[in-house]
């Protein structure tokens, strides 16, 4: 069965610090690998995604993420957090029909 | 362009009342999907159309629920009778074609259903 398990509920962190947000899925065929973002009030935002090819892939907003098959992870990671970026985070597994979403994470930036 | 229209953004309803909740996908775009979001079970698919066809509603939770699309810009969600464990957020997002192999949804910014 699909699923995707965010081990942080919320994570806090300082503005310029670096950030990991971390995911780990189950998926039975290769999978299709996302990051959405949502802001307060807001819908979710496509961040960045992994279909195939190189396992670091680059997303908008200075975020990046890496596919390890080995470790069933797709980490989210962004060198230099902006005050801005304080919303809450989701991982999603999915192929044709349907995307898997993971719990979320919520991100909260200090000053 | 505008994105996916959804309305009202706000309901506060009585148990027993009937909801109707409604969605108006980008233009183009030739699916469209209903998601509910709790704190307790996340984001949960609810119903997914196709060309104006529902190709999979499993994650509807019970008869009470019912999703139309009657043409290619519009949807409805439709809650008779609702219950107060029906509060949530409901998002409507849509997706061009092929676009579910891109994986990019887009979503509109959710209708806030409080069932008192």
């Amino acid at each position: 069965a699909q699923s995707v398990t965010q081990p942080d509920i919320h994570i806090t962190v300082s503005e310029g610090a670096s950030l990991e947000l971390r995911c780990n899925y189950s998926y039975g065929a290769t999978p299709y690998l996302f990051w959405y973002v949502q802001s307060p009030g807001q819908g979710l935002q496509l961040l960045l995604k992994y279909f195939s090819g190189d396992t670091l892939v680059q997303g908008i907003k200075g975020f990046e993420a890496e596919f390890k098959r080995s470790q069933s992870s797709f980490n989210l990671r962004k060198p230099s957090v902006h005050w801005s970026d304080a919303a809450e985070y989701f991982c999603a597994v999915g192929g044709a029909n349907n995307l898997f979403f993971g719990t979320g994470t919520r991100l909260t930036v200090i000053p | 362009d505008a994105g996916v229209i959804q309305s009202p953004r706000h309901e506060v309803t009585e148990m027993g009342q009937e909801v109707t909740l409604r969605c108006k996908p980008i233009s183009g775009h030739n699916s469209l999907f209903w998601y509910r979001q709790t704190m307790m079970r996340g984001l949960e698919l609810l119903i997914y159309f196709n060309n104006n066809v529902p190709i999979d509603d499993s994650g509807m939770p019970e008869d009470r629920f019912s999703a139309k699309m009657p043409n290619a810009s519009f949807s409805t969600l439709k809650i008779q009778p609702s219950e107060p464990r029906d509060s949530a957020v409901y998002f409507c997002a849509s997706t061009p074609v092929g676009g579910m192999n891109t994986g990019e949804l887009f979503f509109g910014e959710g209708s806030r259903l409080t069932v008192l």
